[in-house]
């Protein structure tokens, strides 16, 4: 049973534009959510977290929202540039501090 | 520079063989973590350790095995039972296993690992 979805494998934006990466997940114990960003042959790099007390989080270009009767989160850039083309992944943990990912969603950004 | 450093970066085994993948950080990380990343999937938890000399099993930990002897170091060996012919294995730490919650892993660069 995977607990955290990432529904869309790849996402096509333009330059200049928003883009909006959706994460699902099922465990109503997960009280900390994080995206990471991903390179070809590199490892993930943190971007942003938000704690399940709150509903929004904001970092320069990124932001996350989390709707928790939905368990939903989602991540907006703003605006979407070229570099920001990768594998983006979704991940959330219990007070336990293990992190379970989503399968990831590829951004593609074109100028 | 703090980091983590894993080697090899590509690893050739033989069926029946054993290899160990080193995974090296310099940041005084208590937590280290081994993932795995399968094509099209995301990221499952081989093992993770929260202090010297004690680890726990995580997802996927069958045909694996783990040391915690320093604290910089967390050693992954994959066994002749693990079957999977091809791998990418990720190591990670934080500063502790709750800090990981707000900041997130720093992650290595990763090591491909293939079945020849």
């Amino acid at each position: 049973d995977q607990q955290v979805k990432q529904n869309s494998p790849s996402l096509s934006v333009q330059e200049g534009r928003i883009s909006i990466l959706n994460c699902d997940y099922t465990n109503s114990m997960f009280d900390y959510f994080l995206w990471y960003k991903k390179y070809p042959a590199e490892g993930p790099t943190f971007l942003i977290s938000i704690s399940s007390i709150k509903d929004k989080n904001e970092d320069g270009r990124f932001t996350v929202f989390l709707n928790k009767s939905a368990k939903h989160l989602s991540l907006h850039i703003v605006p979407s540039q070229p570099g920001d083309s990768a594998v983006y992944f979704c991940a959330a943990n219990t007070n336990a501090g293990k992190s379970t990912f989503g399968d990831g969603t590829t951004l593609t950004v074109k100028p | 520079d703090g980091g983590i450093t894993q080697s090899p970066k590509y690893l050739f085994r033989k069926e029946g063989q054993n290899v160990t993948l080193s995974c090296e950080q310099n940041l005084n990380h208590d937590a280290m973590y081994w993932y795995r990343q399968d094509p099209g999937q995301g990221l499952r938890l081989i093992y993770y350790s929260q202090i010297v000399n004690d680890f726990q099993k995580g997802d996927i930990a069958e045909g694996y095995s783990v040391s915690r002897e320093k604290k910089e170091s967390f050693p992954l060996t994959v066994t002749s039972a693990q079957k999977n012919p091809t791998a990418f294995s990720l190591c990670a730490s934080s500063i502790d296993s709750g800090q990981g919650v707000y900041h997130g892993y720093t992650f290595g660069s990763g090591t491909r690992l293939t079945v020849v």
